[in-house]
């Protein structure tokens, strides 16, 4: 079956900082990456996703890239806020019949 | 549109006792999945329903089962639990089979005693 590896466990960036999490994913049949926000009391929300026919996606200051060949797809945050503290989850998947196996998360902690 | 909704938020139980969780998918939804969240295990699939049918069956024991009545409600329930069952379960819903992205709700917090 997949296997997903997420690093890192946990990220601590100051305000205004960058941060990237990065997944690695084993089965080749993959061929849809989301990633899912935790934050403390909630369910995993969708913030972006991409499709392995696609190299880059952005939105705002989210991004995520995707490389095929060697099976990882990263999470890039730009100008990180506190809000934006909380678990980070990545995910992988076949279309069609959907069972998704998902990173064990990444804690993001951003200090004012 | 109101989001997925699942009842209780939190629930204590002690082992050998059985729980029924509930989930009510966003309106329109068709496919419901459940999931148990543990910091050990982190986020696992435990079954998909769709149309009153489950499709997909994570790798968890007979003691774990689920149903979807016909308003696309769904309902888990453990029997006989055990000291390891004490986690977050979130349930799931998607407008169709196999679409990929997934609205979870808040889960339901269970303890076992």
């Amino acid at each position: 079956g997949e296997n997903v590896e997420q690093h890192p466990s946990t990220l601590s960036v100051q305000e205004g900082d960058s941060a990237v999490i990065k997944c690695t994913y084993s089965d080749s049949a993959s061929n849809y990456f989301p990633w899912y926000k935790q934050e403390l009391g909630k369910g995993p929300q969708l913030i972006i996703d991409i499709r392995s026919n696609v190299g880059e996606k952005k939105d705002q200051r989210i991004a995520v890239t995707l490389n095929k060949t060697a099976k990882h797809f990263s999470l890039h945050i730009t100008e990180t806020q506190p809000e934006d503290s909380a678990v980070y989850f990545c995910a992988a998947s076949q279309g069609g019949s959907y069972i998704p196996t998902f990173g064990r998360g990444t804690s993001l902690i951003v200090h004012p | 549109k109101a989001g997925v909704t699942q009842t209780p938020r939190y629930l204590i139980k002690t082992r050998g006792q059985q729980v029924t969780l509930s989930c009510s998918p966003i309106s329109g939804h068709r496919s419901v999945s459940w999931y148990q969240q543990t910091p050990g295990q982190g986020l696992q699939f435990l079954f998909e329903y769709f149309s009153e049918t489950q499709r997909n069956k994570g790798n968890f024991p007979g003691r774990f089962s689920g149903r979807q009545f016909s308003n696309s409600r769904s309902e888990m329930n453990v029997s006989t639990l055990e000291l390891g069952d004490s986690a977050l379960y979130l349930c799931a819903s998607t407008t169709r089979q196999g679409e990929e992205t997934q609205y979870f709700g808040p889960g339901t917090r269970l303890l076992v005693l």
